[in-house]
């Protein structure tokens, strides 16, 4: 079965740095692109960007583009988003998901909310 | 960049009845669209891509249509567990891939 994992919810300080994961099982973690989508709350879905796992190939959404970094362990099956840091409206749900076909996304994690707060 | 509008924002409908959801592209996006259904604190489910494929072990209530730039997803019969939001997503400007800003289907 195809599962991406992802960590738990944060809480943390503008300023601060942050790195959130996704573990992927029950399938080839190299071969399949890596998206993440963000939520903010309340609102729609927006495209971040996409990793290839298999050689860290990585294409931002230029609304992210030098806002976050992505990248991955391949030896773990992990796929990371990272920011160095982060504003009040970083506060969102982030979603990893996996690539399928064009660039649809099959298989989703459940989620990590991120909560940005003096 | 591509725009992604929709319409209705929201529906009102009652178990049984045929519901048509319409997304709208900028520019032509030929039949690079998909469709996703978002239960409340859930991540979003893929139902249709390519316009009018379903996805794999999606009812097939559920149907898509369209091209270029005007795309309909249909549910022909609404089920208890089809209350939720739809969002259209292209696929045709990488890497800036836009999502439409959802459609509400609740309760009549």
């Amino acid at each position: 079965e195809v599962q991406l994992v992802q960590s738990g919810a944060e809480v943390k300080k503008p300023g601060e740095s942050l790195k959130i994961s996704c573990k992927g099982s029950g399938y080839s973690f190299i071969d399949y692109w890596i998206g993440w989508v963000r939520q903010m709350p309340g609102k729609g879905l927006e495209w971040m960007g996409i990793i290839y796992p298999g050689d860290s190939d990585t294409k931002y959404s230029p609304s992210f583009q030098g806002q976050v970094t992505m990248s991955v362990d391949r030896s773990i099956s992990t796929a990371y988003l990272q920011w160095y840091s982060l504003e009040a409206s970083d506060t969102a749900m982030y979603y990893c998901a996996r690539r399928f076909r064009r660039y649809y996304f099959d298989y989703w994690g459940q989620g990590t909310l991120v909560t940005v707060s003096s | 960049d591509i725009q992604m509008t929709q319409s209705p924002s929201s529906v009102s409908a009652s178990v049984g009845d045929r519901v048509t959801i319409t997304c709208r592209a900028s520019q032509g996006i030929t039949a690079w669209l998909a469709w996703y259904q978002q239960k409340p604190g859930k991540a979003p489910k893929l139902l249709i891509y390519d316009t009018s494929n379903l996805q794999s072990g999606v009812p097939s209530r559920f149907s898509g249509s369209g091209s270029a730039t005007d795309f309909t997803l249909t549910i022909s019969s609404l089920q208890p567990e089809d209350f939720a939001t739809y969002y259209c997503q292209e696929a045709n400007t990488f890497p800036s891939f836009t999502f439409g800003p959802g459609t509400k289907v609740d309760i009549k």
